[in-house]
């Protein structure tokens, strides 16, 4: 079974300029996660997606980060204009549930997509 | 101190020693979980305990947790050099979905 894969994995941008990030999840994983890990601080979430919608983007930091998951399969997360304050590695994560208790929940990450603002 | 954060921050042995981290958390939590990761890669879970659970074996790696103390830790047994990673703890809280990482744990096995 495939597991959560990324791309780029790498990206090296401009101040100003505008950067795709983009996650394909475990296939049948209705939920998909996205975290970053900013200047070797701890990785937090940035939001939630089960299929296509919206459950939480309390993590988003501001307006310039736009999340999208057409078709609830893959995801996209676009930094536009990015800042210097954006470098990090961006992680996603899916899982098949959603805290149930039943193990079904442990989010599986992908490698991760390693962004440089210059 | 932030939610579920890890003990030592740093850690050198060598090979064949034994390796213990151990993690904080504040809130009441489903699970708590343990992920690797290695320089330039991906998150790797590596076990998850739930909250009515006390010990987890999973190979050479033992995790236990205290409810109570709201901790855990990691023990890796017989280390060896690719065990060299960042180790990280994640925790549920109870009635949410979000993961909350501590800052993590750099291991270091020396050959």
């Amino acid at each position: 079974e495939a597991g959560v894969t990324q791309f780029p994995s790498h990206s090296v941008i401009e101040k100003g300029q505008t950067v795709t990030l983009r996650c394909d999840p475990i296939s049948g994983h209705d939920n998909l996660y996205w975290y970053r890990r900013v200047m070797g601080k701890e990785i937090k979430f940035l939001l939630h997606f089960v299929k296509e919608s919206k459950q939480d983007e309390s993590g988003m930091p501001n307006n310039r980060f736009l999340a999208e998951r057409t078709g609830g399969t893959y995801s996209t997360l676009k930094v536009q204009p990015a800042e210097l304050e954006d470098s990090g590695v961006y992680f996603c994560a899916s899982s098949q549930n959603m805290g149930t208790g039943t193990g079904k929940e442990t989010q599986y990450f992908g490698p991760g997509t390693r962004l440089l603002v210059l | 101190s932030q939610q579920g954060e890890e003990d030592p921050q740093a850690l050198s042995i060598q090979e064949g020693e034994n390796a213990t981290m151990n993690c904080s958390y504040k809130t009441s939590i489903n699970n708590l979980q343990w992920y690797r990761q290695n320089s330039g890669r991906g998150l790797v879970h590596l076990i998850l305990i739930r909250s009515n659970e006390r010990e987890k074996h999973s190979g050479r790696l033992r995790v236990t947790l205290d409810t109570s103390k709201k901790s855990s830790s990691l023990l890796i047994t017989a280390s060896r050099a690719a065990d060299t990673a960042s180790y990280f703890c994640a925790t549920i809280t109870s009635g949410t979905y979000k993961y909350i990482f501590g800052t993590g744990t750099r291991l270091k096995v020396l050959a």
